[in-house]
Order: C-alpha cells, then structure tokens, then sequence
C-alpha cells in the first residue's frame, strides 16, 4: 500500500530535549515536506527536499533540522525544543510534475 | 511573501451547492491545489489547476483565474461528509515550496 509513515503518532516531552520524528514514504517520490498545523493558522511548511541531500528552508524553519540521506526518509529533529513547538506535524511527499502531496497521519507533539 | 486568504467559515445545507473562494498573492505561482481535511485526520488531496479554467471532479469543481490571482473550489449535492476543513495551496517554483491559506470549516446541515 502507497503510504507516509511517521513515528511517533504522539509525543510528550519535556523543554531542551532533544527528540527526532521520522518520516518514511514508499512511493519513490522525490520532493518531501514537513508542516505544522496550529488552531487557526493552517499548514505552514517548515522545511522541503527536492531529492536526497537537497533541502531548503520553508516558512517556519526556526528551532528545526531536517536530513534527506535516503530518498525514504526525511526525519525531522527539534534539537532543543520549546513550549511554542506544540503542535500538531505532517510529513508529505509528491513525485514530480503535477502530482499532488501525500500526507502522513500526523505526529501530535506536546513540549511542557 | 505569499499570501493566501480564504474565509474562515461556511455553512450549507445539505443537498445544495457550495463555493468556497481562495485569492492568492504569489511570486513563482506554479499551480494551486485543494486539499479536504476532517478532524484529526490528515488532508487528502481534491484538485489542481495550473491554468486558468475549470477542472471537474464528479462533484467537486476547480476553477482558476492566474490574472486575478482567484480560484474556487465548488461543491455540489452536498453530503453530510462533507463536513471538514477544506485548504487552499499553491505551489511555489519547481523546488517543492508550497504555501497553503489557513483553511475554511464548511458545516453541512440536514
């Protein structure tokens, strides 16, 4: 089955602790994204891969670090996080052209 | 920068026909595309435009106006399920940019 993956579905952590949250698609895609969604305020694009080792700064990247070692995946990590960090995140992924985004189930994450 | 607006919230009653308007102000426009969200869950992808016109999806219709900067996503024979946040997004460049509106709740009513 054509799917985004992400792990963990939710995660209760603490200020300053590191943690990753990872993001893996089956479907060979090229391009993969990371969102956070907040009441309100819609998808906005943290970071963006158009292929393996190629990534770029979306609209909210502050506080965030991704990796794209393998076309699969693209984990994002929070190196110190934040109470504002709370939220809810996507992974996405598309092939080329006009294809549209694929998105994963999302990853709630509370910072307390 | 970019900047999409659509309205906040809509309400219709079941059975009838539902526009849901999106304007947008990009650099680097490079197709926009409607995606359904329900609650909790994740969005899921309706239709794309790139140029301007109208794309028909059984009941779901896209339409684009790249001059005016204007889309709408039409919904017809409303069902109950279709209930859910409905987001409004375009594509920036060829690098995998996209920005998305903060999205419209439509309610549908028996």
């Amino acid at each position: 089955e054509a799917q985004v993956t992400q792990n963990p579905r939710y995660l209760i952590t603490v200020t300053g602790k590191k943690l990753t949250v990872t993001c893996s698609q089956n479907m060979n895609h090229e391009y993969m994204s990371w969102y956070r969604q907040d009441p309100g305020l819609g998808l906005r694009q943290i970071y963006y891969s158009m292929n393996v080792e190629v990534t770029d700064k979306g609209d909210v990247p502050e506080g965030y670090k991704v990796s794209r070692k393998e076309k699969r995946n693209f984990p994002l990590i929070l190196e110190s996080p934040s109470p504002n960090q709370t939220s809810l995140y996507f992974c996405a992924s598309r092939g080329g052209g006009a294809s549209e985004q694929y998105f994963g189930p999302g990853t709630r994450l509370t910072v307390t | 920068g970019q900047n999409i607006d659509q309205p906040t919230e809509m309400t219709a009653t079941e059975g009838a026909i539902v526009q849901i308007n999106c304007t947008y102000q990009t650099s680097g426009f490079n197709g926009l595309f409607w995606y359904q969200q329900h609650a909790g869950e994740a969005p899921t992808f309706l239709s794309y435009n790139v140029l301007d016109g109208l794309e028909e999806k059984g009941r779901f219709s896209s339409f684009l106006s790249r001059s005016k900067g204007y889309s709408y996503l039409l919904l017809k024979e409303l069902q109950m399920k279709d209930s859910a946040s409905y987001l409004c997004a375009v594509r920036i460049g060829n690098a995998g940019k996209s920005t998305f509106g903060d999205g419209t709740t439509l309610t549908v009513k028996p």
